[in-house]
């Protein structure tokens, strides 16, 4: 079966720092990958989905980047965080499919200082 | 731009009482549907899914949903309530014109009070 990680659970970083958090997929292979973001009352937005390595859209511009380099990888980073980018990050995959779910990792809180 | 709208931000039932959530969406082309759960501490988990056929789709734990096209619509429900259905619930769509991006609604806090 295939199952989703994500790390760290918690992170605080200092406002100017960078920052790095990675979702690996493991039992399946050239899945979709997505990067959300969870604002309270507001529900996820999508920042970066990839449908392969190398390959990253970015759906909001912002502070942050996402990488692919390995095909269960992603990875979410900044050089240089802001306080406004506080919040929970949520990695998810799918099939490479038209019609399929997502299915989601347990998420990292994030806290900048 | 596209968008899903929740119209109940926080929902206080009584155990046994029914539920019916509201979701509508905004976007004229062929979309699959999404309910998507998270109970308190765990991940977000796929409640049920509407992509083509039967407009009445049934999930899991006794969760149902009717996609409505002619309004825009779909809607979860389910008949009796239970303590355990405390979580806050997530209407989401995807385009079948782009990679199956999800957009999703600003979520409901439902609470089932013993």
């Amino acid at each position: 079966s295939q199952t989703i990680h994500q790390w760290p659970a918690t992170l605080v970083q200092p406002v100017g720092s960078p920052l790095s958090l990675e979702c690996t997929v493991e039992g399946t292979s050239n899945p979709n990958l997505y990067w959300y973001r969870q604002a309270a009352g507001r529900g996820l937005q999508l920042l970066f989905y990839s449908v392969g390595i190398g390959q990253i859209s970015s759906e909001v511009p912002q502070n942050l980047s996402a990488s692919r380099p390995q095909d269960r990888q992603f990875i979410l980073s900044s050089k240089k965080l802001l306080l406004s980018d506080s919040g929970f990050y949520l990695c998810a995959w799918s099939p490479n499919l038209d019609r399929a779910e997502q299915y989601f990792g347990p998420g990292t809180r994030l806290t900048v200082t | 731009a596209q968008s899903v709208s929740q119209h109940n931000h926080h929902v206080i039932l009584s155990e046994a009482a029914s539920l019916e959530l509201g979701c509508n969406y905004s976007y004229g082309g062929t979309v699959n549907l999404f309910w998507y759960v998270q109970y308190p501490g765990q991940h977000l988990q796929l409640l049920l899914k509407y992509f083509s056929g039967d407009p009445l789709v049934k999930g899991i734990k006794g969760f149902e949903a009717e996609f409505i096209k002619s309004k825009f619509s779909f809607n979860l429900r389910k008949p009796s309530v239970q303590w355990s259905d405390t979580a806050e619930y997530f209407c989401a769509v995807t385009l079948l014109a782009g990679y199956n991006k999800l957009i999703f609604g600003a979520g409901t806090r439902l609470a089932v009070h013993p």
